[in-house]
């Protein structure tokens, strides 16, 4: 099946800091990647959508210039979370498509991420 | 997406079949219903998904209704391993909305 792979798999930051996450496709070409956060016992929650050359799209509630994405090839998008603070601690996973109608999303790892 | 509901949880010994119902009444005919699950502090992994017709790989089986309102995610031996959150969803598009699906432990 497809990989995709995260990096760092964790991360412990300062307050105020910025941490930024990478999401690549390690065995195919993705023209979409999805970002989600997940908190402890909850279920995921997408944040955004991004496809390879364009600006991502955000869902409602989540604040694009917090959270910035950048997907400049078709194996990789990056999460850049800015001036992170501990209620941003949590896990970020990612995931990626070919991008036709009924493909399956392949999920990566998951980052942690821990802001004191 | 489709409205799902799961139950929140279920056992199954190790070695039987088990058997993970999900109902999904207001599903629209162009929505797939996708299966994937989520072993503690992991990503989560695909399973399988279909739109009409029943269908079968490596890891499990999906039985949709002939009506599409209900479908039943199918693992024939159910090992240790097996144990996570399973999630169904419906998706007409490449968005994902995850419920909160079937926390499955598999017993010895």
């Amino acid at each position: 099946g497809a990989v995709v792979s995260q990096h760092p798999s964790r991360v412990i930051c300062k307050s105020g800091t910025s941490v930024k996450i990478e999401c690549r496709s390690l065995d195919f070409q993705a023209t979409t990647m999805f970002w989600y956060r997940q908190f402890p016992k909850q279920s995921l929650m997408l944040m955004a959508t991004s496809n390879e050359g364009s600006k991502a799209t955000y869902e409602q509630g989540v604040e694009k210039d917090k959270f910035l994405i950048n997907h400049a090839s078709l194996t990789l998008s990056t999460l850049t979370v800015t001036s992170a603070h501990p209620e941003d601690s949590s896990f970020y996973i990612c995931s990626a498509t070919l991008g036709r109608g009924g493909d399956e999303q392949f999920f990566g790892p998951g980052t942690r991420l821990t802001v004191l | 997406d489709a409205k799902t509901t799961q139950p929140p949880s279920m056992d199954c010994a190790e070695g039987r079949a088990a058997n993970l119902p999900c109902n999904h009444s207001t599903i629209s005919g162009n929505e797939y219903v996708y299966w994937y699950r989520q072993i503690h502090s992991q990503g989560p992994q695909y399973i399988i998904h279909g739109l009409k017709n029943n269908e079968t790989n490596e890891m499990a089986s999906l039985i949709i209704t002939e009506d599409r309102k209900s479908s039943t995610l199918i693992l024939p031996h159910a090992t240790l391993r097996d144990t996570a959150v399973y999630y169904c969803i419906g998706s007409g598009n490449e968005k994902l909305t995850f419920g909160t699906g079937t926390r499955l432990t598999i017993i010895p």
